[in-house]
């Protein structure tokens, strides 16, 4: 059963376009969402949401956490050829000794010239 | 900027031997994780360490596997018995702070191959 969800699963687009990513989830005793970038190896850290409805910000990327109706999203505005990458949604919740960390099938977004 | 270090960068193994996948994390970090990402799918949690024992570990993580901090640096994943399904991304993570929500820190990850 998929705690976490990732749409599209990827995604083309030109240079400059804006995207939205998704991620949905369910999870019990749900502490905050993590969105990371992949590329060729290790996933590198981007946002943490833990409140509803206060947008986080970086550069061209921003992220939004609805935890009432359990989702978030990623935009990146005017794509780069750099962005494209596999982005990853990950949930923390509660877990019996700790947090435990549930992570989405990710979203491949390619970036052509 | 400190970053978690993970050897070697690609293991290719016989079925049936035994591998160990190295990782040096963080130095200030508390919280451990190993996760596995088979090709083309989703990163899976395998396990989490905290205060010399396990503290969470997946159904993934069977009697196959063992992890051991060695040492005051290193953080070892040990896979007796390997199988072609063991072929993977193993990813190190770990975290400075376990009562408060902190980011996890990912090494560039062990390829394992099995033939």
């Amino acid at each position: 059963e998929d705690k976490v969800v990732q749409s599209p699963l990827s995604l083309v687009v030109h240079e400059g376009d804006t995207v939205t990513l998704n991620c949905s989830y369910e999870v019990t005793n749900f502490r905050s969402l993590l969105w990371y970038k992949q590329e060729k190896k290790a996933p590198t850290f981007l946002f943490m949401l833990t409140s509803s409805g206060i947008e986080k910000k970086s550069g061209r990327l921003s992220s939004i956490l609805d935890k009432k109706e359990l989702f978030s999203i990623l935009n990146i505005t005017a794509t780069q050829t750099g962005d494209s990458a596999v982005y990853l949604c990950a949930v923390v919740a509660q877990a019996n000794t700790g947090n435990q960390f549930y992570f989405g099938t990710g979203t491949s977004l390619t970036v052509i010239p | 900027e400190p970053e978690v270090t993970q050897t070697p960068s690609h293991q290719v193994t016989q079925m049936g031997q035994e591998v160990i996948l190295r990782c040096v994390p963080i130095s200030n970090h508390l919280y451990f994780y190993w996760y596995r990402q088979i090709l083309g799918q989703k990163v899976e949690f395998l396990v989490s360490f905290y205060n010399n024992e396990i503290s969470e570990k997946s159904e993934i993580f069977d009697d196959q596997f063992s992890v051991e901090r060695p040492d005051g640096s290193n953080f070892t994943l040990k896979i007796r018995s390997t199988k072609l399904e063991d072929s993977a991304m193993y990813f190190c993570a770990s975290r400075r702070d376990r009562g408060t929500i902190q980011p996890q820190h990912f090494g560039d990850g062990t390829r394992l191959s099995i033939l």
